[in-house]
């Protein structure tokens, strides 16, 4: 069962969208629609920011959202904070497993 | 407020034994998976294994299975991992997270972790 493959960075301006994408296999990411994205900032737990490949919890701003095409799911970020910059991981449902991605360090600039 | 208080950190030497633990309050612990996440210094998520503190059902990830056991006490509302003899490489924070969305889809209540440091 290997990791989902995400970027290791991307990085944006004030203001502008990012799309951090994350990609498996028909047997994880492509195959059921429970594809979830976690915020970590440093020394910090994980943030559950999308669920079910595009659902947001109470309390993500609508800034965030989620979708899912064939083996890639997307998070994308649009008017970029400062406070956004973080680690993004991915995680998929693979069949009484899970699988997280590598993640993506976001650096606002 | 939901939420699940982990122990503290441990420092072991290779080969001792280790339980830690995740306590969960304010909502119904029976009724809801546990999962627990390992994070190696300076790297990613790593996923291990769930438990269903209700019938203590449990799931193990492939790359985990033999390596750590994850346990229950639903009277204490306690999830429990553990190791019988630890290496070097069981250095990491781990994570306990409850998993919900029709049953257990997503992790969306974490601890604050708990640091394993295993060192000579």
């Amino acid at each position: 069962q290997s990791a989902l493959t995400q970027p290791r960075s991307v990085s944006g301006s004030p203001g502008q969208s990012v799309t951090i994408s994350c990609t498996g296999t028909s047997s994880d990411v492509g195959g059921y629609n429970y594809v979830s994205w976690y915020q970590q900032h440093p020394g910090k737990a994980p943030k559950l920011m999308i669920y079910d490949v595009s659902k947001r919890p109470s309390g993500v701003p609508d800034r965030f959202s989620g979708s899912k095409s064939g083996n890639t799911a997307s998070l994308t970020i649009s008017g970029l904070q400062a406070e956004d910059e973080a680690d993004y991981y991915c995680c998929s449902y693979a069949g009484s497993s899970w699988v997280f991605g590598g993640g993506t360090k976001l650096t606002v600039l | 407020e939901v939420q699940l208080v982990q122990s503290g950190a441990e420092v072991k030497k290779p080969g001792e034994s280790l339980k830690i633990s995740c306590k969960g309050s304010g909502y119904s612990f029976t009724s809801y998976w546990i999962g627990w996440v390992r994070q190696m210094p300076g790297k990613g998520l790593e996923w291990m294994g769930i438990i269903y503190p209700g019938d203590s059902d449990t799931r193990y990830s492939p790359s985990f299975q033999g390596q750590v056991t994850i346990s229950a006490d639903k009277s204490i509302s306690t999830a429990y991992l553990q190791w019988s003899s630890l290496k070097a490489s069981d250095t990491a924070m781990y994570y306990c997270a409850r998993q919900s969305g029709g049953g257990y889809y997503y992790m969306d209540v974490w601890g604050k972790g708990t640091t394993v440091t295993v060192s000579s």
